[in-house]
C-alpha cells in the first residue's frame, strides 16, 4: 500500500511568487492534516480535513494561506504570495481514525523563499 | 494551552550504547502520547504510543512508559545501532475535540560505530 505522498520534495521560489504543495494521501483515509516546521521550531498543526470539509483550519497563519481538497482526496496547499518567513518543510498526513487511528506523515515539502 | 518539551540535541552515542531522550509535557485532560521518527531523506513515522497513564509503548527495542504524575514520556533504548540514527520527536494529542498534534523540537541523534 502506498504511503502519504507530497509534491514537489523541494521548492525554491522569491518573494511575492506563489507556489502550490500537493499531499496525496493513503487511499481510503478521510482525515488529511498539514503541519509546517520552521527551521530551528517545532512541527505546527495548520489544518485539517475531513473528507473534502475542513474540519479545523486553527493553525493557519494567515489568509495568504488556502488549502483545498476538491472531491476528498488529495489536497493542495497554496501560498500567495509567499514571504521569508514562510521558509520551511511543509507535511501532510493523514488518518483512517481521526481521534484514535495514527496520523501517517510523507516525506514533507521543503520551501526556501529568497 | 497543550505543550511539549523535549531535550535538545544532537545526541550522539557509540554503537551499542544505552539511549534516554527525555520529553515532558503540558497538557488538557488525558492525552494520548507518541513519538515520531525522522529517517534521512524519510517522513516522520509512529515509532511507538501510549493512550493512557501507565501505560508501555514499545517498538524496534525502543520504549517509553506515559508517567501522569511527572508528565514525561522519555525514549529509551537499551543498546543503540547506526541506524537508529534518526531524529525523534515527542508528540501529543489532547484529544480535546481536536485532532492535532503537539509536537516537541525533535532532537537529533547521531550513532557512530
Amino acid at each position: 500500500e502506498a504511503g502519504v505522498t507530497q509534491f514537489p520534495s523541494h521548492s525554491v521560489i522569491e518573494k511575492g511568487q506563489t507556489v502550490t504543495l500537493r499531499c496525496d494521501p493513503i487511499s481510503g483515509h478521510d482525515n488529511l492534516y498539514w503541519y509546517r516546521r520552521v527551521m530551528g521550531k517545532e512541527i505546527k498543526f495548520l489544518l485539517h480535513f475531513v473528507k473534502e470539509s475542513k474540519q479545523d483550519e486553527s493553525g493557519m497563519p494567515n489568509n495568504r494561506f488556502l488549502a483545498e481538497r476538491t472531491g476528498g482526496t488529495y489536497s493542495t496547499l497554496k501560498v500567495q504570495p509567499a514571504e521569508l518567513e514562510d521558509s520551511g518543510v511543509y507535511f501532510c498526513a493523514s488518518s483512517q481514525d481521526g481521534l484514535a487511528g495514527p496520523q501517517y506523515f510523507g516525506p514533507g515539502t521543503r520551501l526556501l523563499v529568497l | 494551552g497543550d505543550s511539549v518539551t523535549q531535550m535538545e540535541g544532537p545526541v550522539t552515542l557509540s554503537e551499542e550504547a544505552c539511549l534516554t531522550i527525555n520529553c515532558t509535557y503540558t497538557a488538557t485532560g488525558y492525552p494520548s502520547l507518541f513519538w515520531y521518527v525522522q529517517y534521512p531523506g524519510e517522513g516522520l513515522q509512529l515509532l511507538l504510543k501510549a493512550t493512557k497513564a501507565d501505560d508501555k509503548g514499545s517498538n524496534k527495542g525502543f520504549e517509553a512508559t506515559y508517567r501522569k504524575e511527572t508528565t514525561s514520556f522519555h525514549l529509551e533504548k537499551g543498546s543503540v545501532q547506526v541506524s537508529d540514527s534518526a531524529v525523534y520527536f515527542c508528540a501529543l494529542h489532547s484529544g480535546a475535540g481536536s485532532y492535532q498534534l503537539t509536537f516537541g523540537k525533535g532532537t537529533k541523534l547521531s550513532v557512530i560505530p
